[in-house]
């Protein structure tokens, strides 16, 4: 069964670090383009970050420089290494799969849930 | 305030059709084939509905359709069921920069 699932998400005071992991089952995570979308809390999508399968990376203008998307082929786990937390990051964050690396994400993982607050 | 704009809300009485419009700008939606729609029910993850503008997944009702005219995409959910109420975002590749972007979503509701 294709899977994903997001671990690492906490309550975090402003400032910290945290680290979330997405582990993928049913499919390899060094084959495809992977991303990280959040939802703030009673809010709309908004998209944060993609590495593409040949490792390029991208990233939204709200993370940029505090942010860092990476994986590991040999545990089939992405990862979003998150610095500087702002109280505005916190949403629950969801890893998807895209297909193509142009918006066509259609494996999602539950989400875990990153609470920035002192 | 999000790149593409939906309306927030939408409704319709079951077996009716309802179109959901999302427009964005000749950088997103308008310069692009990549527009997907996800549902998204309450507490749940999003579901891809519709990409590339009219593509189904499979697996997803053919009562579920996408297009595009311009800068702005839409899409139509025709013979309304119980189960279609959810949220739905629209959302378009945006180029290297801003990769990809999303509506601000749009809640429907089944009467």
């Amino acid at each position: 069964e294709v899977q994903l699932v997001e671990t690492g998400g906490g309550l975090i005071q402003p400032g910290g670090s945290l680290r979330l992991s997405c582990a993928a089952s049913g499919f390899t995570v060094s084959s495809n383009y992977m991303s990280w979308v959040r939802q703030a809390p009673g809010k709309g999508l908004e998209w944060v970050s993609v590495i593409y399968s040949g490792g390029s990376t991208y990233y939204a203008d709200s993370v940029r420089g505090r942010f860092t998307i990476s994986r590991d082929n040999s545990k089939n786990t992405l990862y979003l290494q998150m610095n500087s937390l702002r109280a505005e990051d916190t949403a629950v964050y969801y890893c998807a799969r895209d297909r193509d690396g142009y918006n066509l994400m259609d494996v999602w993982g539950k989400g875990t849930t990153v609470t920035v607050s002192s | 305030q999000s790149a593409l704009t939906q309306p927030p809300s939408a409704s319709g009485s079951p077996g009716q059709s309802v179109t959901i419009s999302c427009t964005g700008t000749s950088s997103d939606v308008g310069g692009y084939i990549y527009v997907s729609w996800y549902q998204q029910h309450p507490g749940k993850a999003p579901k891809l509905m519709i990409y590339e503008v009219s593509k189904r997944p499979s697996g997803v009702p053919d009562r579920f359709s996408g297009s595009k005219s311009g800068n702005t995409a839409s899409l139509t959910v025709s013979g309304l069921q119980a189960e279609d109420e959810a949220d739905y975002y629209c959302s378009s590749y945006a180029g290297s920069n801003n990769f990809v972007v999303f509506g601000g979503g749009t809640k429907l509701t089944v009467l």
